[in-house]
């Protein structure tokens, strides 16, 4: 039963350029989404997140767009680095019976030099 | 200010032995996750732990696999009679408290059956 799917098991990417990752839940109870970022052989660590109240938020070169109706969220990297290379874990979580947090199978993104 | 730290970082067990992995969480943090990450795979989620407390342990089978989080002490999470299956990358989170937080990952531990 999987409650958070990115359907791209990887992206590529040139230097500069956007950089855009995509999620879809399932689950209306879920009323929190973050991004996790990781590394080979390191945990994964938190990016950036986004509340149901909103449509959007912004740190730096990250954006996080919700579209609740559609059940879908992306996060945009603008302008792409090599060193984002990595994979991009979506997750979300909410009052579904717990507070556990659903993780999505991840995204490995390669930004070309 | 140190973060999440798990030991050991790589662990060998035979199968049918005890694989005992150990998770500190940030200074000031009282709530533990772990999570499984098999190969090509994404974070599974397997219990929730407060002080002394299961708050949420849907995710972990029911046979052979136990969590703890003491009062005093690391989180424990034990793995009774491992099997080759359970070969994977344990990691442990921690938030300072439930719900809408995000969670600080330590490094993991590589779990090897052989």
């Amino acid at each position: 039963d999987q409650q958070v799917k990115q359907n791209s098991p990887s992206l590529s990417v040139q230097e500069g350029r956007i950089s855009i990752l995509n999620c879809d839940y399932t689950n209306s109870m879920f009323d929190y989404f973050l991004w996790y970022k990781k590394y080979p052989a390191e945990g994964p660590t938190f990016l950036i997140s986004i509340s149901s109240i909103k449509d959007k938020n912004e740190d730096g070169r990250f954006t996080v767009f919700l579209n609740k109706s559609a059940k879908h969220l992306s996060l945009h990297i603008v302008p792409s680095q090599p060193g984002d290379s990595a994979v991009y874990f979506c997750a979300a979580s909410g009052d579904t019976g717990g507070f556990k947090t659903i993780f999505g199978a991840g995204t490995r993104l390669f930004v070309k030099a | 200010n140190a973060g999440v730290m798990q030991n050991p970082r790589h662990l060998v067990r035979r199968r049918g032995q005890e694989a005992r992995l150990r998770c500190s969480p940030m200074k000031g943090h009282s709530h533990v996750y772990w999570y499984r990450q098999l190969p090509e795979e994404g974070l599974k989620f397997m219990v929730y732990l407060q002080k002394e407390n299961i708050i949420d342990e849907s995710g972990m089978p029911k046979e052979r696999f136990s969590a703890e989080f003491p009062k005093e002490g690391p989180s424990i999470l034990r793995i009774q009679q491992v099997v080759r299956g359970d070969s994977a990358a344990y990691f442990c989170a921690s938030s300072p408290g439930e719900g809408l937080y995000e969670q600080y990952f330590g490094p993991g531990t590589r779990l090897t059956v052989t």
